[in-house]
């Protein structure tokens, strides 16, 4: 059973692009969680995704950032106009159920480098 | 956020057993304690989770103290591999996993 799988690893976009981040969860998991690690500090979520719906995203930035996790396919983070202090390892994780109890499983991470 | 508080960092020799501490002095009846660790530039690794009794798994302990304020992780023998950060959360009924600063340990050959 494949782990939760994320692409790109690393991700290098100029100022204003778009960066596209992807994650697949693990199979049978249908719980979706984005988190970001700035350099030297501790992970912060930042949404949590169903198939097709949107759960919670109070931790996601009002402007610039949007995420999806369409019936068919990965979820996708999606940072517009990137600047410099969107630099960091984005994280994705999957859960198969909800709840206190159950423990996420964490991709490898994309790092997105802004010049 | 769910707080809880660990030492910024600590040391073990390797093949001796590691005790990491966590306080959560503030923890509600129905929240679970959850550990992760998270080795250099990887992904966190979830390692262990409990409720009210101390649970084994193949990768380590969890003791948590009766009144629930406080546990710890146990690593029976630390390996070069074990050198992460190692992240002790409460789990409440938010959907989210609140990450602190965690404890670095460092395994000393």
């Amino acid at each position: 059973n494949a782990g939760v799988m994320q692409n790109p690893r690393h991700l290098v976009r100029r100022r204003g692009q778009e960066a596209r981040l992807r994650c697949s969860p693990m199979k049978g998991h249908s719980h979706v969680y984005w988190y970001r690690q700035l350099p030297e500090e501790g992970l912060k979520f930042m949404v949590y995704l169903q198939k097709e719906n949107i759960i919670d995203e109070s931790g996601m930035p009002k402007e610039r950032f949007s995420a999806e996790f369409p019936k068919e396919g990965p979820s996708i983070l999606r940072i517009q106009q990137v600047v410099r202090g969107d630099s960091a390892a984005y994280f994705c994780a999957s859960s198969p159920v909800l709840g206190t109890g159950y423990e996420q499983y964490f991709g490898p991470g994309t790092r997105l480098t802004v010049t | 956020d769910a707080k809880t508080t660990q030492p910024n960092s600590m040391e073990s020799n390797e093949e001796e057993p590691v005790h990491l501490p966590c306080n959560h002095s503030t923890i509600s009846g129905t929240d679970y304690i959850h550990w992760y660790r998270q080795l250099p530039s990887q992904g966190p690794e979830y390692v262990i989770h409990g409720l009210t009794s101390n649970v084994n798994n193949r990768m380590a302990s969890l003791a948590i103290a009766e009144d629930r304020k406080s546990s710890t992780l146990i690593l029976h023998r630390a390996t070069l591999r074990d050198a992460a950060v190692y992240y002790c959360i409460r789990k409440t009924g938010a959907n989210n996993l609140f990450f602190g600063t965690g404890t670095r340990l460092t395994v000393i050959p």
